[in-house]
């Protein structure tokens, strides 16, 4: 079974503070996502990266940054906190050939204060 | 700009009655399409893909290019299928799935 996992799945934090959200996929996935997922806005493409040290912008970069150091580990960053981030955080992967399927982690609830 | 349109934010049904959930994406090129759901307190899956035509839990969904549709639908609806559902289609040229806002499928018993 391929497994996301997302290393917080609860966080609360204040304004202004640097957030990290950790997934860490264990199937040797090229290809790695970060989504928030809001009430009525469905998910939101925020970073996505196909290679180690490689990234892309999705459709909300604004706010975050993403590291890809290693195949199996892909952080999203938030520098500088603030409310309207507070969202949930889906961390997906999937391979580049074959079947575009993406498998999900379990989500992270961030609270910012 | 690649875009997907789920137009029901809620859809209530009864139990053993006839679902479809709509959805219609923009047109640039041929998107590969994928349903995904979340049922309550899972994770987001796979529930089905174009490219397979299957049926997965009793549910099909059919391309229509002409209206780039692709409406996810169920003959007879059980309380089991209550959850969110998602529309994802996959833009070659911008290599990335994106997701509709979503339709909450409650089935009333």
């Amino acid at each position: 079974d391929v497994k996301v996992t997302q290393s917080s799945r609860y966080l609360v934090k204040r304004t202004g503070e640097k957030v990290f959200l950790e997934c860490v996929q264990d199937m040797d996935h090229e290809n790695m996502f970060w989504y928030r997922q809001d009430p009525g806005l469905g998910l939101r493409l925020i970073y996505f990266s196909y290679d180690v040290k490689m990234k892309e912008k999705g459709d909300i970069p604004e706010g975050y940054s993403v590291s890809r150091e290693k195949k199996e580990r892909f952080s999203l960053i938030l520098e500088s906190a603030s409310t309207n981030q507070t969202s949930m955080y889906l961390c997906a992967s999937s391979r580049t050939a074959g079947a575009n399927v993406l498998t999900f982690g379990a989500g992270s609830r961030l609270t910012v204060l | 700009a690649q875009r997907v349109t789920q137009p029901e934010k809620l859809l209530s049904v009864f139990k053993g009655a006839p679902v479809e959930l709509k959805c219609n994406y923009s047109y640039s090129g041929s998107p590969e399409l994928f349903w995904y759901v979340q049922y309550s307190r899972q994770r987001l899956q796979l529930l089905l893909r174009h490219i397979s035509r299957e049926s997965i839990k009793g549910f099909t969904a059919d391309l229509n290019k002409g209206e780039t549709s692709f409406h996810l639908k169920k003959p007879f609806a059980q309380e089991e299928d209550s959850a969110m559902y998602y529309c994802a289609p996959l833009y070659s040229s911008a290599s990335k799935i994106i997701f509709g806002s979503g339709t909450r499928l409650s089935i009333r018993p």
